[in-house]
């Protein structure tokens, strides 16, 4: 059964600092997805990463995935307090069905 | 219009009544997709569209939950005698054929079952 995890599930962190969300799953896959949800609302797509060693970066965010560890990162550099929302990641399983974290809420305090 | 479109946003039921909740895709798109997103949870796959034919509906719950796409557009989920337990919001995303598998979701229909 393919399972994915993040860490932290909870973040708080002072503008201007640099952190990092993990992405874990338990099963081959070579597609791996970031979206962002704000509160009340739905699901914005960030990255798509679709092979070994992907490295996307868009503004202060950079995702990653190393499918052989089975581990994708989500970087921020130098927070601002609009990135403030919940990210998640979501895998692959088979014909678009996509298997989710439980998402990293991430609060940058101004 | 140019995104996902559901109706209702907001649906409150009492248990036993039977709901409709409608998703509109983006035009042009021919892969649609049910999930179910719980409170503090990642959404939940439930069922998927390849045209008009549910092409994976391994995600649905239990009979009691069913979903047509009967032109290939607009898709409707069904829940018959609501239980408390279905109590969440439930997102409709579409994505275009031979794409990455991105997914563009619709803003969700919130139900509640009383």
């Amino acid at each position: 059964e393919l399972k994915v995890e993040q860490n932290p599930l909870f973040l708080s962190m002072q503008e201007g600092k640099n952190y990092t969300i993990y992405c874990n799953y338990s099963t081959i896959s070579d597609r791996l997805y970031w979206y962002r949800q704000d509160p009340g609302k739905s699901l914005e797509s960030l990255f798509v990463l679709l092979s070994n060693g992907a490295v996307k970066q868009e503004g202060r965010l950079m995702a990653s995935l190393d499918t052989k560890a089975r581990l994708s990162t989500l970087h921020i550099t130098a927070a601002v307090h609009d990135l403030s929302a919940t990210y998640f990641c979501a895998v692959d399983k088979v014909h678009y069905q996509l298997i989710w974290g439980a998402g990293t809420k991430l609060i940058i305090k101004p | 219009g140019a995104g996902v479109s559901q109706t209702p946003s907001n649906k409150v039921t009492e248990k036993g009544k039977y709901v409709e909740l409608r998703c509109d895709p983006i035009s042009g798109h021919t892969a649609l997709y049910w999930y179910r997103q719980s409170l503090g949870q990642g959404p939940e796959f439930l069922i998927y569209f390849q045209g008009t034919g549910a092409a994976d509906d391994s995600g649905l719950p239990n009979d009691r939950f069913f979903a047509v796409r009967p032109e290939g557009s607009v898709s409707t989920l069904k829940i018959q005698r609501t239980e408390r337990g279905d109590s969440a919001v439930y997102l409709c995303a579409s994505s275009s054929q031979g794409s990455t598998g991105e997914l563009f979701f619709g803003e969700g229909s919130r139900l509640t079952v009383l």
